[in-house]
């Protein structure tokens, strides 16, 4: 067991509403990723966040959106969901030095959008 | 373009026999991390190996080994008398400085393991 742990592990949206997933890092680590894992394909990088600051974002539009909290814990917001956004969202901690340790995965939250 | 590259989609050999999967990367930075990491039906990924870009040795884990091969861009994974718990979905992923050290994977690689 990693220590990260993400709610809710599943959830179904209608399209064009917005959904917020929530990760709760490993205890001593700074660094929050979010991924998304589309059926049968390699986890996609979203965004990391480290200390409270966005610290890098992959090929994804504004209309996701995070946050990280003073406790390393962090959201994922998507607004304006679209059928593709049905997907498993992973996100992981690690401890950001001089490049990143290992990162640790939560179980991930199953998003179905209908 | 796909900068780590899983050229197996699926495996499947029969318990007791060695299994290596395949990784091949693309990176123009001189600093990178290679990881490994299994995806079981659960979902989480559980990782396997971290190996940085100025450590070429080959390593041993138990049943698991890894060989690094800068000359050929490679990172491949080697089971060796698989068991059928190693059925499972396995990525190889890379990390490097120009990228804020964000994972980026390969599509994976899905072994069964039969008995």
């Amino acid at each position: 067991e990693t220590g990260v742990t993400q709610s809710p592990t599943h959830l179904i949206k209608t399209r064009g509403q917005q959904v917020t997933l929530r990760c709760s890092s490993q205890s001593g680590h700074n660094t929050v990723s979010w991924y998304q894992q589309a059926l049968g394909q390699g986890p996609q990088f979203i965004f990391q966040y480290y200390r409270e600051e966005e610290n890098g974002r992959g090929n994804f539009p504004p209309r996701f959106s995070g946050l990280q909290f003073p406790n390393y814990s962090s959201e994922l917001n998507v607004n304006a969901l679209e059928l593709d956004d049905s997907a498993l969202y992973l996100c992981a901690s690690s401890l950001f030095r001089q490049g990143n340790t290992e990162a640790f995965f939560g179980q991930g939250t199953r998003l179905t959008v209908v | 373009a796909q900068k780590v590259t899983q050229a197996q989609t699926e495996i499947s050999v029969v318990e007791k026999e060695d299994v290596t999967l395949d990784c091949v990367y693309e990176t123009r930075d001189t600093t990178y991390y290679l990881f490994w990491y299994k995806q079981p039906p659960s979902g989480e990924l559980v990782f396997l190996i971290r190996r940085n870009s100025f450590d070429e040795q080959n390593e041993i884990s138990g049943r698991y080994s890894w060989n690094f091969q800068k000359s050929t861009s490679s990172f491949n994974f080697t089971i060796t008398a698989s068991q059928v718990v190693d059925s499972s979905v396995y990525f190889c992923a890379l990390s490097e400085a120009g990228s804020g050290y964000a994972l980026n994977f390969g599509k994976g690689t899905s072994l069964l393991v039969t008995p």
